[in-house]
């Protein structure tokens, strides 16, 4: 009964390569992001998607693009990825109508060598 | 922009005794939300506790509760009967429904730890 999952939950990967990172999420949420933590723990917002609608795109390199096939799913594919990449990426959902509370997945720590 | 900020990074504790973790914002909106996150060595991100900017009254949950003052602009969390489990990464956020932008602006986070 996971609410909001991810995978892979760790991910290493050599610089350059192009990967995936898939999110999923059974509440039922109308909105989907993606957060990034650096190593110093910090969090920052990077994507939001309301019914597969883009509505937030902070500053993040065009290597990341976000794709939601439906409400219930948002990847993020990284292309050529850098040594500055790696950190753990969240992803989170809520629902506009109910309580705009945000519940996380696991997280994937990206490590990029 | 919003901002958020949680001036002690680390902060230790006996077990049973109550800490209060300290978090200031800065927003001219009027309509917002503040929440306490919690990251165990675990990695996940777990709701501790939220607040509504347009509730006086401060919210509580079972031996956490919050002193929100809206003037000052201050939301610190309240953690009674310290448990060994409460050893964490303690997040502090700020989020605003207006513009339909409802990102989470975090703090840098504070290291609690619960020591026996």
């Amino acid at each position: 009964d996971t609410a909001v999952s991810q995978t892979p939950k760790y991910l290493v990967t050599q610089m350059g390569n192009d990967k995936s990172i898939k999110c999923e999420q059974n509440l039922g949420h109308d909105t989907m992001y993606w957060y990034k933590q650096d190593s110093k723990k910090f969090l920052k917002i990077m994507f939001s998607y309301n019914n597969k609608e883009l509505i937030i795109n902070e500053t993040v390199p065009n290597r990341f693009s976000p794709k939601s096939p439906d409400k219930a799913h948002l990847n993020l594919h990284i292309n050529s990825l850098e040594l500055g990449d790696s950190a753990v990426y969240f992803c989170a959902s809520s629902s506009r109508t109910i309580s705009d509370t945000q519940y996380f997945g696991p997280g994937t720590r990206l490590t990029v060598l | 922009a919003q901002t958020v900020t949680q001036s002690q990074p680390e902060m230790s504790v006996q077990e049973a005794e109550t800490v209060t973790l300290s978090c200031t914002y800065d927003t001219s909106e009027s309509n917002y939300y503040l929440f306490w996150y919690k990251q165990p060595p675990s990695r996940q991100m777990i709701l501790v506790i939220r607040q509504e900017a347009y509730k006086q009254q401060n919210a509580t949950e079972n031996r956490f509760s919050v002193n929100f003052q809206k003037a000052a602009k201050s939301f610190s969390l309240k953690i009674s009967d310290s448990q060994l489990g409460d050893t964490a990464m303690y997040f502090c956020a700020f989020m605003s429904p207006s513009g339909g932008s409802e990102k989470l602006v975090f703090g840098k986070g504070m290291k609690l730890t619960v020591n026996p």
